[in-house]
């Protein structure tokens, strides 16, 4: 694996809590993206980071802030948990954009 | 316009046979198409990726075929093993601000029976 680690790996919530996911990474890669994985959908970009305090959003945002205050740090943060915020969560990390993505080993979120 | 579109979304094969995954896109600004396998409970690995300016790319068993008049491309997996049995996904992208980031297919499941 390429130096990315994701933490909580599992959680489990009700809903209405706020939750964050963590990504670290020990590669200094510029970009790094959460995605969400649900059967039928394939993998969907949450929002992505293009630098320390450099973010935008992607696909499916709404619901999802995030946050880069260091290189090796990216959080994701469900303000107000919902059900149909159950998934599996990948963080990814890129030393551009069109290059290789390499992905975290994903945190398993249940809401309740 | 921005969608990939992968077939099929289970794939059953034996052992020795030959595997084959496709994709067809839209958008004509996508000029990168990775590969990506996933094992149970593992994030998604890049497998292999093509650019436009060739039409195949061969990596081992693994084989892309990129057709950019049918804005179509595939993965071929030759004798084809148990160990392959995984999640496939295609993926693609650009180089402009509004393609730059990875669209994925929706996932194929191929097991390989021995």
């Amino acid at each position: 694996d390429a130096g990315i680690t994701q933490s909580p790996r599992h959680k489990v919530t009700e809903t209405g809590t706020p939750v964050t996911l963590r990504c670290h990474q020990t590669e200094n890669h510029r970009y790094m993206y959460w995605y969400r994985q649900d059967p039928g959908h394939g993998l969907r970009l949450i929002h992505y980071s293009y630098g320390v305090k450099d973010t935008d959003k992607g696909e499916v945002s709404d619901g999802y802030s995030v946050s880069r205050s260091k290189t090796e740090d990216f959080l994701l943060t469900l303000e107000s948990a919902t059900s149909s915020q159950t998934s599996v969560y990948f963080c990814a990390i890129s030393r551009g954009t069109g290059e290789t993505q390499y992905f975290g080993p994903g945190t398993r979120l249940l809401v309740l | 316009q921005q969608q990939v579109k992968q077939s099929p979304q289970s794939l059953i094969v034996q052992k020795g046979g030959i595997s084959i995954i496709n994709c067809a896109y839209e958008n004509t600004a996508f000029d990168y198409f990775p590969w990506y396998q996933q094992f149970p409970g593992k994030g998604p690995a890049l497998l292999i990726a093509i650019r436009p300016d060739v039409s195949e790319k061969k990596e081992g068993r693994f084989t892309i075929s990129f057709n950019k008049s049918a804005k179509q491309f595939s993965l071929h997996i030759m004798d084809s093993q148990p160990g392959d049995s995984a999640t496939y996904f295609c993926a693609a992208s650009g180089a402009t601000y509004n393609t730059d980031k990875l669209i994925f297919g929706t996932g194929t499941r191929l097991q390989v029976f021995p």
